[in-house]
């Protein structure tokens, strides 16, 4: 099946570990997203890429790293810095940036 | 990109048509008006988009006004399965190609 598999769907770590959520795409699209989710609020950008090897900050990157070595991964890593890293996840992709994009289902990350 | 104001939450008959309004009254000539809806704890699912004139597909219409200061997803019949938060963003066709998410509006299809 063609799609965006997001792992693990559920993820605990203990305060002040940095945890990496894996985003895998086998759709050949060129732009992937990552979003965060907090309850009852809207997603907000955290990073984005257009191209392998280039990615761009969104709105709250302060405390997240990415990297995009292939194109059908786009790696999210919540360093320490982040300060509310609780949340739900979610990463997108879209053929070039200008069409629609499809969602995983999603990563929980708890830190406790 | 341009904001969007929606209503925070709607009810709908099962098997009436749902209309759910988006204002966009800061659109420029270049920016699409996307929707998303996101049912409960899942990643959000793209509905439709247009830039001027109204668009159908099997899922959903849009209707956009004249003047595109404003639109409205119409579903035509809902269903339960159709009780979601439904998202409807403003983009520009190239730039910054990623979508800003408001806080939509909460579509509850009672039976």
């Amino acid at each position: 099946d063609g799609g965006i598999t997001q792992s693990p769907k559920y993820l605990f770590r203990k305060e002040g570990q940095n945890v990496t959520l894996s985003c895998e795409q086998n759709l050949n699209h060129d732009a992937m997203y990552w979003y965060r989710q907090d309850p009852g609020q809207g997603l907000r950008l955290i990073y984005y890429s257009q191209i392998v090897n280039d990615f761009q900050k969104g709105d709250i990157a302060e405390g997240y790293s990415v990297s995009r070595e292939k194109k059908e991964s786009f790696p999210l890593t919540v360093t320490s810095a982040q300060k509310n890293p609780t949340a739900f996840y979610l990463c997108a992709s879209s053929i070039d940036g200008d069409t629609e994009a499809f969602f995983g289902q999603g990563t929980r990350l708890t830190v406790v | 990109d341009a904001k969007t104001t929606q209503p925070p939450s709607m009810d709908c008959a099962e098997g009436r048509a749902a209309n759910l309004p988006c204002n966009h009254s800061t659109i420029s000539g270049n920016e699409y008006v996307y929707w998303y809806r996101q049912i409960h704890s899942q990643g959000p699912q793209y509905i439709i988009h247009g830039l001027k004139n109204n668009e159908t597909n099997e899922m959903a219409s849009l209707i956009i006004t004249e003047d595109r200061k404003s639109s409205t997803l119409i579903l035509p019949h809902a269903t339960l399965r159709d009780t979601a938060v439904y998202y409807c963003i403003v983009r520009v066709g190239t730039g910054r190609r990623a979508l800003t998410f408001g806080s939509g509006t909460r579509l509850q299809v009672q039976p």
